[in-house]
């Protein structure tokens, strides 16, 4: 199985702030990664997929990149409707697998 | 409208059995692999298998944690997808989401989850 190694855990910061969160596959998965957005009692929100192609609907704020084991999604100026945990999944192979998640809170 | 809905969940005993329905509506649900994940309270996000759709090779796939316990089926002229769940262990509790897979690229679509609890 191919592990998701996600960083940080957990993260505060204001309003504003940029912010970027890590995502490490112990094996190549070529672009095969998508990051999702959940907030509390809600279904995860796909923010991007093939690592960096934005949702439609998704503010510019949100970006992806990387390729082959390492990816990162950056916020570039948070805003107060993206405090929310995020994880990262690749789907190149089966199982798909998940990163342990961010919590994203408001310093 | 596109969406998925998730309906069976409740309170179950350990042992026991229990089936959850995921309900297409707005596109072509026979084209589409159906996709089921679970999250446990307060955990991160677990891949539970899927099936295919109109398409040759292995129908299904599970996660070690359910294979053999676990079955999804699906009837197309209904538009819905099953997960038949046996012999449930606490650990089963969980949200259970469906989500529309292939030709569809990486989960974009997701219903809005239903809750088993397995507890005596």
């Amino acid at each position: 199985d191919i592990q998701m190694t996600q960083s940080p855990s957990s993260l505060s910061a204001s309003v504003g702030d940029r912010v970027t969160i890590t995502c490490r596959a112990s094996q190549g998965i070529s672009n095969d990664l998508a990051w999702f957005q959940q907030k509390p009692g809600k279904a995860p929100k796909r923010l991007i997929y093939a690592a960096s192609s934005v949702q439609s609907g998704v503010p510019s704020r949100f970006s992806g990149s990387g390729s082959g084991t390492e990816f990162t999604l950056t916020i570039s100026s948070l805003q107060p409707e993206d405090f929310a945990t995020f994880y990262c999944l690749q789907y190149n192979s089966y199982p798909r697998t998940f990163g342990q998640g961010t919590k994203l809170e408001i310093k | 409208e596109v969406q998925l809905v998730e309906s069976g969940g409740g309170l179950v005993q350990p042992g026991r059995s229990l089936r959850l329905s995921c309900t297409a509506s707005g596109f072509t649900f026979g084209d589409y692999t159906v996709t089921w994940f679970r999250q446990a309270p307060g955990k991160g996000l677990e891949w539970v298998g899927l099936i295919r759709g109109k398409t040759s090779g292995e129908p299904t796939e599970y996660a070690a944690s359910v294979k053999g316990r676990f079955t999804i089926s699906r009837d197309d002229s209904k538009s819905i997808a099953y997960l038949q769940m046996n012999s449930l262990k606490t650990e089963d509790t969980a949200v259970y989401y469906c989500t529309r897979d292939f030709p569809a690229v990486a989960y974009e679509l997701w219903g809005q989850g239903t809750l088993v609890t397995v507890s005596a």
